[in-house]
């Protein structure tokens, strides 16, 4: 039973444009919500995180959109460059659930065309 | 070195072997995690250690065996696997288990394993 979501294993857009990826979940108690960048042969990289009190967060190109009513997260690029081409992995955790660990979706590949 | 780094980063076995995978942290972090990737699943959470203690063991098998000998360095024994055993071990780092309200791991690049 997954409980982070990632529903297209890939995306592929047009540099320049805006790339969005989407996750959901459907554990409750998640109320810190992290993405994570991966390239091949290389450990995911922390990209962005939000806490369940925001609804976004904002790092240069990078927007973090969190709907808590929709247990709905998504990262905005904008725009798009041929260096965010990589494997996308949405991570959540439970602050008050001790040493519980990230609990990670899937991924979505993200493929920029030039 | 920075970062978190792992040893080695390929390893093939055999299932009577008995192998030993390693990581060490540069990050001055207190807690330290054992991931498994399995292909087309999403990373699964083994084992998590907080100052050196085993604070979680997520339903492991008893043929991988975690060491923390201190807080930089973190081993995950293998013995008598299977070849669905067969992954990418990450290991991860972080100040703490969350009680700085800090969540963020740090990964290694991980260890891709064969097990024949």
């Amino acid at each position: 039973d997954q409980q982070v979501k990632q529903n297209s294993p890939s995306l592929s857009v047009q540099e320049g444009r805006i790339s969005i990826l989407n996750c959901d979940y459907t554990n409750s108690m998640f109320d810190y919500f992290l993405w994570y960048k991966k390239y091949p042969a290389e450990g995911p990289t922390f990209l962005i995180s939000i806490s369940s009190i925001k609804d976004k967060n904002e790092d240069g190109r990078f927007t973090v959109f969190l709907n808590k009513s929709a247990k709905h997260l998504s990262l905005h690029i904008v725009p798009s460059q041929p260096g965010d081409s990589a494997v996308y992995f949405c991570a959540a955790t439970d602050s008050g659930g001790g040493a519980d660990g990230l609990t990670f979706g899937k991924g979505t590949h993200l493929i920029i065309q030039p | 070195e920075t970062g978190v780094t792992q040893t080695p980063r390929h390893l093939v076995m055999g299932m009577t072997n008995k192998k030993s995978l390693k990581c060490e942290q540069h990050l001055g972090h207190n807690a330290m995690y054992w991931y498994k990737q399995s292909a087309k699943k999403p990373l699964e959470l083994m084992f998590v250690y907080s100052l050196e203690e085993r604070v979680e063991n997520n339903s492991v098998p008893s043929r991988f065996s975690p060491e923390c000998p201190n807080s930089s360095h973190l081993f995950l024994h293998l013995h008598t696997l299977q070849p669905e055993d067969s992954a990418l071990y990450l290991c991860a780092s972080s100040q703490d288990t969350g009680t700085s309200g800090i969540y963020e791991q740090y990964f290694g690049p991980g260890t891709r394993l064969t097990v024949t």
